[in-house]
């Protein structure tokens, strides 16, 4: 059974360009959620992905978008970068319906993007 | 809106002296709450989940509760490997909010030394 999967493992950006992270979830899951951890925090939720839809989104302004593919392969864009985009960028995917979803979520090793 | 306050913030421990982490939490309708385990510039490692009051749950040193307002991470005889951060997640019933989201603490960051 192959875990949840990111890449790139590290990644530095400037201010005002654009980034793409990528999120492979394990076999047999069809959920991926994205979660934002600045450092000495908590993860934050940023959206979660159901079978290809959008099934919810924290707090993020919308220039963090995302996709899922039909492999439950998950992407997170975000435009526009800024100094506070600094962070740990983590996957999680996990097995569920669309009205109940409370399965766990297991994480991959996570993205660093620094922005300068 | 789902919180969680986890305490300490940080413990120091020497090797076999046990002690207990704090997960406070407020949640409309629990579905579940979740303990992970992280080591620096890592992801979370999946531990264990709790879905009702007076739960129980162990894994080699590590033993989880859970009661109506909170959950205790309970560490017996810790050895230095343990060291790390241990986070604290809820997952409510969704009015409002997405179903399956995590709400996570800041973490409790735990030092074992020889």
């Amino acid at each position: 059974e192959t875990g949840v999967t990111q890449s790139p493992t590290h990644l530095i950006k400037t201010r005002g360009q654009q980034v793409t992270l990528r999120c492979s979830s394990q076999s047999g899951h069809n959920t991926v959620s994205w979660y934002q951890q600045a450092l000495g925090q908590g993860p934050q939720f940023i959206f979660q992905y159901y079978r290809e839809e959008e099934n919810g989104r924290g707090n993020f302004p919308p220039r963090f978008s995302g996709l899922q593919f039909p492999n439950y392969s998950s992407e997170l864009n975000v435009n526009a970068l800024e100094l506070d985009d600094s962070a740990l960028y983590l996957c999680a995917s996990s097995w569920g319906r669309r009205q109940s979803i409370g399965n766990e979520q297991f994480f991959g090793p996570g993205t660093r993007l620094t922005v300068l | 809106e789902d919180q969680v306050t986890q305490s300490p913030e940080a413990l120091r421990l020497q090797e076999g002296e046990s002690s207990s982490l704090n997960c406070s939490y407020t949640v409309s309708g629990l579905r579940g709450l979740f303990w992970y385990r992280q080591d620096p510039g890592k992801g979370p490692e999946f531990l264990f989940t709790l879905y009702s009051a007076g739960e129980e749950k162990e894994k080699e040193r590590l033993k989880a509760t859970l009661t109506k307002k909170e959950s205790f991470l309970h560490i017996t005889a810790p050895k230095p490997e343990d060291s790390a951060t241990y986070l604290c997640a809820v997952q409510g019933n969704g009015r409002g909010s997405t179903l399956g989201r995590l709400y996570f603490g800041r973490g409790t960051q735990l030092t074992v030394w020889p």
